[in-house]
């Protein structure tokens, strides 16, 4: 069964404090792993999608990588306003979600 | 990116009462629609794949008379909790996947259900 797994589950950073989230999968044929944006009480917000190892994606201050095995999303310089749960997920039709990374940045 | 509407964003309801929630995708065409259901600080667990034209294809555990999905249309999918109870209580999200693109997901605002 295909398996997410995210770590942290939450992080705390301060204004400026650049970190990385990690989300490490098990799934037999990749057909690509998406990245997520959800606030409280809203549904996710497509960030990004990511096919093959090496690949790499950026919007504003986060950037996306991709191995075999995991992939990371690269917070830098944070602001308050990144703060949100940050969800990766396989395809295809079952999609299957991490649990999330909550990330607080605080001023 | 493509938009997708759900309705109504918020609903309360008495026991034993059912619920519509829509789910629009507003400017492309979704053969393909999910539903999923996310409780507090927990991931969302899909529980069912509706496809226009046919009957929605369930996950192991989710009532399908309790559960009710049409999907009458390309743009439209409906999804109905029906004798609605406290502990159907959750956040529902449907989404949509915009064929035209690079089969990527594309998500309702959600619906946030209190069963009294």
């Amino acid at each position: 069964e295909d398996q997410v797994t995210q770590s942290p589950e939450a992080l705390r950073l301060q204004e400026g404090e650049s970190s990385s989230l990690n989300c490490s999968y098990t799934v037999s044929g990749l057909r690509g792993l998406f990245w997520y944006r959800q606030d409280p009480g809203k549904g996710p917000e497509f960030l990004f999608t990511l096919y093959s190892a090496g690949e790499e994606k950026e919007k504003e201050r986060l950037k996306a990588t991709l191995t075999k095995k995991e992939s990371f999303l690269h917070i830098t310089a944070p602001k308050p306003e990144d703060s949100a749960t940050y969800l990766c997920a396989v395809p295809p039709n079952r999609l299957a979600f991490g649990k999330g990374n909550q990330v607080v940045v605080i001023p | 990116g493509a938009v997708v509407s759900q309705h109504p964003s918020r609903v309360i309801c008495k026991s034993g009462t059912s619920v519509k929630i829509e789910c629009r995708s507003l400017d492309f065409q979704a053969t393909t629609m999910f539903w999923y259901r996310q409780f507090p600080k927990q991931s969302l667990m899909l529980m069912a794949t509706s496809n226009e034209g046919s009957k929605a294809t369930y996950e192991q555990g989710v009532e399908k008379d309790k559960f009710l999905i049409n999907h009458a249309s390309l743009t439209l999918s409906t999804l109905t909790v029906t004798s609605a109870h406290p502990e159907d209580s959750s956040f529902y999200i449907c989404s949509a996947v915009e064929q035209s693109n690079t089969g990527e997901l594309f998500f309702g605002e959600g619906s946030r259900l209190t069963v009294l």
